[in-house]
């Protein structure tokens, strides 16, 4: 157990819907980081906020939106799904940038 | 744009032989990370190599860090079935903030 909390597991809808994935970082971690794995595409980094701001953005469609509240979760919004937004979803954090990286088990979307 | 490229994308081994997967950088690296992730698991961080040259290991794994500070390599010795799973190099450039993962190696152990 990486200390790092993602919800859902599993997650089914349709083209053309919105969906938020939650994640719960590592106790006194500050860094919470996005990515996407999917066959085709491997890990693909999106995006990484410190302390509730956006630090570094990877390859984060405009479709894609994250934040980090002041309790240091954070929330990635897939809005207009399409059927290659079909992926594992893995949120990950970190005490700061350059330490260890723990991940969570992810969250498996599939658009329908 | 920033790229880190990894070989070879699978490798079969029989037990007990030597296993050894290449990360290459675009660009020069401040330091590089190394994970495995299990079929079906999440990637679990293994070692950081922050020094030109460095090399670090733990138990049957070797991580070494080039001197241009642009390739990297981890090296398995004797493969055990334990061994099975993905093995990606997560690089982070001398600037900017964020890693660049390789596209990993797929390692099969055959018992």
């Amino acid at each position: 157990d990486s200390g790092v909390t993602q919800t859902p597991k599993h997650l089914i809808t349709a083209t053309g819907q919105r969906v938020t994935l939650r994640c719960s970082p590592r106790s006194g971690d500050l860094s919470v980081y996005w990515y996407q794995q999917s066959l085709d595409q491997g890990l693909q980094f999106l995006i990484q906020y410190y302390n509730g701001e956006e630090r570094a953005k990877g390859n984060i469609l405009e479709r894609f939106s994250a934040q980090q509240f002041p309790d240091l979760h954070s929330e990635l919004n897939l809005s207009s799904l399409e059927l290659g937004d079909s992926a594992l979803y893995f949120c990950a954090s970190s005490v700061d940038q350059g330490y260890t990286i723990y991940f969570g088990e992810g969250s498996w979307l599939t658009v329908v | 744009g920033q790229q880190v490229m990894q070989i070879p994308q699978y490798q079969h081994v029989q037990e007990g032989e030597d296993f050894t997967t290449y990360c290459n950088s675009s660009t020069t690296l401040s330091n590089i990370q190394w994970y495995k992730q299990r079929p079906g698991g999440h990637p679990v961080f293994l070692i950081q190599l922050v020094k030109s040259g460095e090399v670090k290991k733990q138990k049957r794994l070797t991580f070494q860090f080039g001197e241009a500070k642009k390739n990297s390599s981890l090296h398995i010795t004797a493969t055990q079935t334990t061994d099975v799973g993905t093995y990606f190099c997560a690089g982070q450039p001398n600037t900017g903030n964020q890693f660049y993962f390789g596209t990993g190696t797929s390692l099969t152990v055959i018992p």
